[in-house]
């Protein structure tokens, strides 16, 4: 099974602020028609996760700008570009190159 | 609108079974692939066994293949997913989800989730 591995597990961010979530992954998640085969979810408090990004880099319908995903084959990154309250949750990396899927063990994101 | 709404969670002793639903709405079920994701309390995310919409294609993962089945209900929007031989490791909220229409999964739909509790 591929491993997924995020950092840092927990992200004190004062509203405002940049925040960024590095994913990597045990072997690479580049598919032959070019695009990484990676997902970002957010699980707010007490919610089912949504999806934030997909592909890597392609923001899903709905998720504000301030969210953005980049990276390729085993490294990946989120970046928030102005935190908000909004935003507090746990963050989700997740695979989909090679079955099992599977995601990383979450990032929780605090407000300072 | 979309919507995806499970049922059927609650508590059974070990061995036991337990039959969850997902009723879809919004979409044509047979034209999407829907996925089970599991998240054990306070713990992360698992992906638990898929069903292609009409019904060609499913798998389940390793820790509940021989265990779990899926069946369709009469109401062709509706996916069961049955449960058996329970285990406490089985112990999950169960969310639904649908893969949306992009080239590689990824769950643009979620349902709210349906706790299964496995204690004696």
């Amino acid at each position: 099974d591929i491993v997924m591995t995020q950092a840092p597990l927990s992200l004190p961010v004062t509203p405002g602020e940049p925040a960024s979530i590095s994913c990597r992954s045990s072997q690479s998640l580049l598919h032959s028609s070019g695009y990484n085969f990676l997902d970002w979810y957010l699980q707010k408090p007490g919610q089912s996760p949504q999806l934030l990004i997909y592909l890597g880099s392609s923001r899903a319908s709905g998720v504000p700008d301030r969210f953005s995903g980049s990276g390729s084959g085993t490294d990946f990154t989120l970046k928030i570009s102005r935190v908000e309250a909004e935003d507090v949750g746990v963050y989700y990396c997740m695979q989909a190159l090679q079955a099992p899927i599977t995601f990383g063990q979450g990032t929780r994101l605090e407000i300072k | 609108e979309v919507q995806l709404v499970e049922s059927g969670g609650g508590l059974v002793p070990p061995g036991g079974s337990l039959t969850l639903s997902c009723a879809a709405s919004g979409f044509t079920l047979s034209n999407y692939w829907l996925y089970w994701v599991r998240q054990s309390p306070g713990k992360g995310l698992e992906w638990v066994a898929y069903f292609k919409g009409d019904g060609s294609s499913t798998k389940f993962a390793d820790s509940v293949k021989g265990r779990f089945t899926f069946s369709r209900g009469n109401a062709r929007n509706i996916l069961y997913l049955q449960m058996n031989n329970l285990r406490a490791e089985d112990t999950a909220m169960y969310y639904c989800a649908r893969d949306g229409p992009a080239i590689m999964v990824d769950f643009d739909f979620w349902g709210r989730g349906t706790l299964v509790t496995v204690s004696s």
